[in-house]
């Protein structure tokens, strides 16, 4: 069955250096997504990707935050200078025309 | 404002103690209401989508329906292995969204 992944599963980093995190969705999904889930809070939105542009973000994906589709088959959401309050879990999850999306198994980001 | 609120936050169950969960929604035009499971420090699992008022749909002992305001997911009968937390989200119609506004979860504990 086909599933969203993620790499790397953990990435703990200094403040104010650049993260990468990796994600590979289901091969025939043309929508892309990043959210992200401070620990004990809900899952919240970060961006949606379709056609090579960001669709929509929201208010927490400032300038710090980048996206790119770099090839085929990747995904990925880049940090510029990370912060304390980054440290989350960030998922990643695509969805075909049916709107489902499907959720990959998460990197957990730790800022020091 | 789009909101979502699950309750109870918390629910323990004997195991073959059948029970509900409740999400009650606010959204300007539901064009999907998800459910999820999350076990802890993974993805969001996807079980169901609901489109419409009066729609059910069953999987194994989990069954969601959906009204106007709420929706419910009933367990029946259940295990150890269903003890997660569990999620619900509404997709929202309205221009090129498809950003998921979750809930904050209910943690089900079902002890054997």
């Amino acid at each position: 069955e086909p599933e969203v992944t993620q790499t790397p599963s953990h990435q703990v980093t200094q403040m104010g250096q650049e993260v990468i995190l990796r994600c590979v969705p289901i091969s025939n999904h043309l929508y892309f997504y990043w959210y992200r889930q401070i620990l004990g809070q809900k899952v919240e939105f970060l961006v949606s990707f379709y056609n090579n542009e960001i669709s929509e973000k929201s208010e927490i994906f400032d300038d710090q935050f980048s996206v790119e589709r770099p090839d085929g088959s990747n995904f990925t959401l880049k940090i510029r200078s990370t912060k304390l309050e980054d440290s989350a879990m960030y998922f990643c999850a695509s969805s075909g025309t049916s709107g489902e999306q499907f959720f990959g198994p998460g990197t957990r980001l730790t800022v020091l | 404002e789009d909101q979502v609120t699950q309750s109870p936050e918390a629910l323990r169950l004997q195991e073959g103690e059948s029970s509900s969960l409740n999400c009650s929604y606010t959204v300007s035009g539901l064009r999907g209401l998800f459910w999820y499971r999350q076990d802890p420090g993974k993805g969001p699992e996807f079980l169901f989508t609901l489109y419409s008022a009066g729609e059910e749909k069953e999987k194994e002992r989990l069954k969601a329906t959906l009204t106007k305001k709420e929706s419910f997911l009933h367990i029946t009968a259940p295990k150890p292995e269903d003890s997660a937390t569990y999620l619900c989200a509404v997709l929202r119609h309205g221009g090129a969204t498809n950003k998921l506004i979750f809930g904050t979860g209910t943690l089900l504990a079902v002890q054997p």
